[in-house]
């Protein structure tokens, strides 16, 4: 049974660029959240995504975004890249849709974003 | 707002001797609480969680956690660390609608 698959595992990127960030989350599960993770702190919530739509948002500017497609896999985008984007992105997916609220994540292994 | 203190960066441990990871959570209701381990350049594993009743949890690979209201804490332990737990701990709160607030984390180094 395939987990959750994060794509690519590592990125080099420009200030000032743009990067996508993509996403297939476990077999049967059908919301995916986004996670940065930077250097010696703890995962921080981005954002979440469920029937293909935002469902909450953490302190993150518009310059992230993100999209849910139809077979529940997921991409971030980060416009305009800072020096301080630099991290391990973590994809997580759920199941939603029974309506429990057992925060049964799946963590994907990462996407390590450096901008240099 | 819901927030999560893990007040030891690092922690050593001697292989064989047992392990405490402490944890102060802040949040209004009844929280969920987590504990989840990373190896480098791996994503989060699932420890054990707590939700409601027994206060005593157990877990995956021998870890247990103790939930206590009145501190506010929700400490992880092993009574025998082994040198492949060596890793980074992280405590993690849940915060509505399946969204997460973690701490800053544990590295436990563990010595021969």
């Amino acid at each position: 049974d395939a987990g959750v698959t994060q794509s690519p595992t590592h990125l080099i990127k420009t200030r000032g660029q743009q990067v996508t960030l993509r996403c297939s989350p476990k077999s049967g599960h059908d919301t995916v959240s986004w996670y940065q993770q930077a250097l010696g702190q703890g995962p921080q919530f981005i954002f979440q995504y469920y029937e293909e739509e935002e469902r909450q948002r953490g302190n993150f500017p518009d310059r992230f975004s993100g999209h849910q497609f139809p077979n529940y896999s997921s991409e971030l985008n980060v416009n305009a890249l800072l020096l301080g984007d630099s991290a391990l992105y973590l994809c997580a997916s759920s199941l939603l849709g029974t309506g429990t609220l057992d925060y049964g994540y799946t963590f994907g292994s990462g996407t390590r974003l450096t901008v240099v | 707002a819901q927030s999560v203190t893990q007040p030891d960066i690092h922690i050593t441990v001697s292989e064989g001797a047992s392990l405490e990871l402490r944890c102060n959570y802040s949040y209004g209701a009844t929280p969920y609480l987590f504990w989840y381990v990373q190896s480098p350049g791996q994503g989060l594993q699932l420890l054990l969680k707590y939700f409601s009743g027994d206060t005593l949890v157990q877990g995956i690979k021998g870890f247990e956690a103790e939930f206590k209201r009145s501190q506010s804490s929700f400490n992880l332990r092993k009574p025998s660390v082994h040198w492949s737990d060596a890793a980074e701990y992280f405590c993690a709160v849940g915060a509505g609608f399946q969204k997460l607030v973690f701490g800053t984390g544990t590295r436990l180094l563990v010595s021969p």
